[in-house]
């Protein structure tokens, strides 16, 4: 198993503005899952990529994926004060459990 | 219908007791997880078990002994609890770690110990 490194540790941005998460991991990988969490609440599955994928949407996420640098972005378009949380890559291996690194915090203000 | 339940949500008990956190999911899923999330945020993985055997057993004390009666269920009993005990407590289920392996998690059980 391994863990992704988020980058950065935090970010504040404005509502309505664009977040960019950045995460490197070290070994090859089946897929590469993004997680958020609320303050106080359980983990909840964003989106995955596959390691023959370089990019995917859902809604206002877009996550990127370059196998050749072991790297990932998630990008939140036009932030709300609901997207504030913290935010988890984990690159998953077949066959291992998924491991949790320290997260992005994100703060989003009105 | 909530799909990974866990109960009970709170529990504030004194060092040295005995206490059990359960965990129930309803999405036929064939792996089951305990996390820990300390002060710090930090999430680590404890227990897995995978159709009721156990598959993954971090460096966890003695004194947490997970138990699985049926591939629906999971629940973790801790003995002696020590203050450093006190954390969140995840339960999650995926279909297996074979598959895409997408977690689902519960709401989290906070310990406290005193």
């Amino acid at each position: 198993s391994q863990q992704g490194e988020e980058d950065p540790q935090a970010l504040s941005i404005q509502e309505g503005e664009n977040a960019t998460m950045n995460c490197s991991y070290k070994t090859s990988i089946n897929n590469l899952q993004w997680y958020r969490q609320n303050s106080g609440r359980g983990l909840v599955h964003l989106i995955l990529i596959r390691s023959n994928e370089r990019e995917k949407h859902s809604g206002r996420l877009r996550v990127t994926l370059d196998t050749s640098k072991k790297s990932s972005s998630l990008l939140i378009t036009a932030s709300r004060a609901a997207d504030t949380a913290s935010y988890f890559c984990v690159p998953n291996q077949a066959g291992t459990a998924l491991i949790f690194g320290k997260g992005t915090t994100l703060s989003v203000s009105s | 219908d909530t799909a990974v339940s866990q109960t009970p949500k709170y529990l504030v008990t004194q060092m040295g007791n005995d206490k059990s956190i359960k965990c129930e999911q309803n999405l036929g899923h064939d792996t089951m997880y305990w996390y820990k999330q300390d002060s710090k945020k930090f999430l680590k993985i404890m227990f897995s078990y995978n159709n009721k055997e156990l598959i993954i057993n971090e460096t966890v004390p003695n004194r947490f002994s997970p138990k699985s009666p049926d591939k629906a269920h999971l629940n973790l009993h801790i003995n002696s609890l020590e203050l450093g005990d006190s954390a969140v407590y995840f339960c999650a289920s995926s279909q297996g770690l074979n598959s895409a392996n997408v977690l689902t998690f519960g709401a989290g059980s906070r310990l406290t110990v005193l």
